[in-house]
This record gives structure tokens, C-alpha cells and sequence, in this order.
């Protein structure tokens, strides 16, 4: 499954499956950028992270795509499990590097 | 083991009965943020201390104010809540520009 992010704030996908999560960001000159996982009632979870002079990053069963020539990065989650139901954020650094700037979310749900 | 500790997880006032939040990391980090989030929103940042300088975001009301006494702890004040001021307020850290940013589980503030 795979959801647009901004335009398609939910994504349903079976278990087992593959799931993209997509995020399109603004600020051309931001170089960190980090994928988190909220579950209800607690605080954002960092996932895995990517900075401006990689277009790839892998982690356990999860890959963090940067294509800097459209502004786009996307979670991939391999083998989706309910475990990984949440809502998950991009999130861009700002010129000082001190600063994020949350996506505004999409709500993954696994069905069994 | 929590790193990013927030007390209380729940916290309820009266509308302009002021209220103070806490927070406090076991990570040494030198830089400490304050976000508030809503339902179903992205967190949004208040303010933040890079080690004890305090930098507020343009849009944060004057009713939210910040106090960073050490390393360790910091702390959100709100002198006179108001019912949109009702939200989950998350406290994070991070080692420095450009780091992942570590998240608590939040305090839930209720105002009656």
C-alpha cells in the first residue's frame, strides 16, 4: 500500500505487505530529515533518519528514500505487522539545525 | 528505561489557575524543546534551550513561558490556561543541531 501524505492522510494495508508512507517537503535547502512513529498516547518514536548527501538509508525492515529534486522522501516498511499501526510524521530541519518542521501525518493501520 | 521523563502524565487546571509541566532526560543533551500537540495534528513547536539559550517561536502566545534551571530539567509554564490551550504538551531532546530529537510520552493537560 501507499499513501500521498499530505493528499491521503490514511493508509490500510494487509499484514504482511509492504507499505509506503510518502511526504513531500518545502524547504529546498533542508539537509536532516527523520521519520517518526507515534503510537496513541505516547510521544513520537524515532524511526530512522536521512541527511541531504544520501538518497537511501536502510534500517531493520524499514528504508528511508530522499529525492531531492522534487522535495519527496517516503518510508518503506517491509513486511508490515500490527505492531506498526500508528501514525508516522516526516520531519525537515530548518536552516540552524535546532529546528523540525513536522509533516502533517499519516495514519498507518494494519489489518490482520 | 525512559530517557525523557514527563510528570505527570495527566494533568487537569482551571481555566487561569496557572500550571507548570515538567521535564527532565538522563541523556545529557544540550538542547531541550517544548511542542504542543493537538488531536489528530503535528506537534508544534513552542520554544527551546540550546544549553541556556532560550529561543522562543514567533507564534508562541506570551502566556507560555520556559524555565531551564539546569541540564536536566525544564519546564513549561502556562500563567493563565485557556480551553484552547487544552492539548498534549511533549517535551524533546537532542544531543545537538542536526541529531535526532528524543521524545517523552507527554503530559495530557485538561482545563475545566
Amino acid at each position: 500500500g501507499e499513501s500521498v501524505g499530505l493528499h491521503l492522510p490514511t493508509l490500510s494495508v494487509q499484514e504482511g505487505d509492504n507499505s509506503i508512507i510518502n511526504c513531500a517537503y518545502s524547504n529546498s535547502a533542508s539537509d536532516y530529515f527523520i521519520w517518526y512513529k507515534q503510537e496513541s498516547g505516547k510521544g513520537p518514536q524515532f524511526i530512522i533518519d536521512i541527511r541531504s548527501n544520501m538518497d537511501k538509508r536502510q534500517g531493520q525492515r524499514v528504508t528511508v528514500l530522499l529525492n531531492k529534486t522534487v522535495k519527496h522522501l517516503s518510508l518503506q516498511i517491509a513486511a508490515t505487522q500490527p505492531g506498526d499501526s500508528a501514525v508516522y510524521f516526516c520531519a525537515e530541519n530548518d536552516s540552524s539545525g535546532s529546528r523540525l518542521t513536522f509533516g502533517e501525518g499519516t495514519q498507518l493501520t494494519v489489518n490482520p | 528505561d525512559a530517557m525523557v521523563i514527563q510528570n505527570p502524565r495527566y494533568q487537569v487546571t482551571q481555566f487561569g489557575k496557572p500550571v507548570t509541566l515538567s521535564c527532565s532526560q538522563t541523556l545529557n543533551h544540550n538542547v531541550m524543546y517544548w511542542y504542543q500537540q493537538k488531536s489528530s495534528q503535528a506537534p508544534k513547536l513552542l520554544f527551546h534551550y540550546y544549553d541556556k539559550d532560550f529561543n522562543n517561536e514567533a507564534d508562541t502566545p506570551d502566556n507560555f513561558q520556559s524555565r531551564r534551571p539546569n541540564t536536566s530539567f525544564c519546564f513549561l509554564d502556562i500563567r493563565s490556561p485557556g480551553l484552547g490551550d487544552a492539548a498534549m504538551y511533549l517535551c524533546a531532546t537532542a544531543q545537538g543541531s542536526n541529531q535526532p530529537q528524543h521524545f517523552g510520552d507527554g503530559t495530557r493537560l485538561s482545563i475545566l
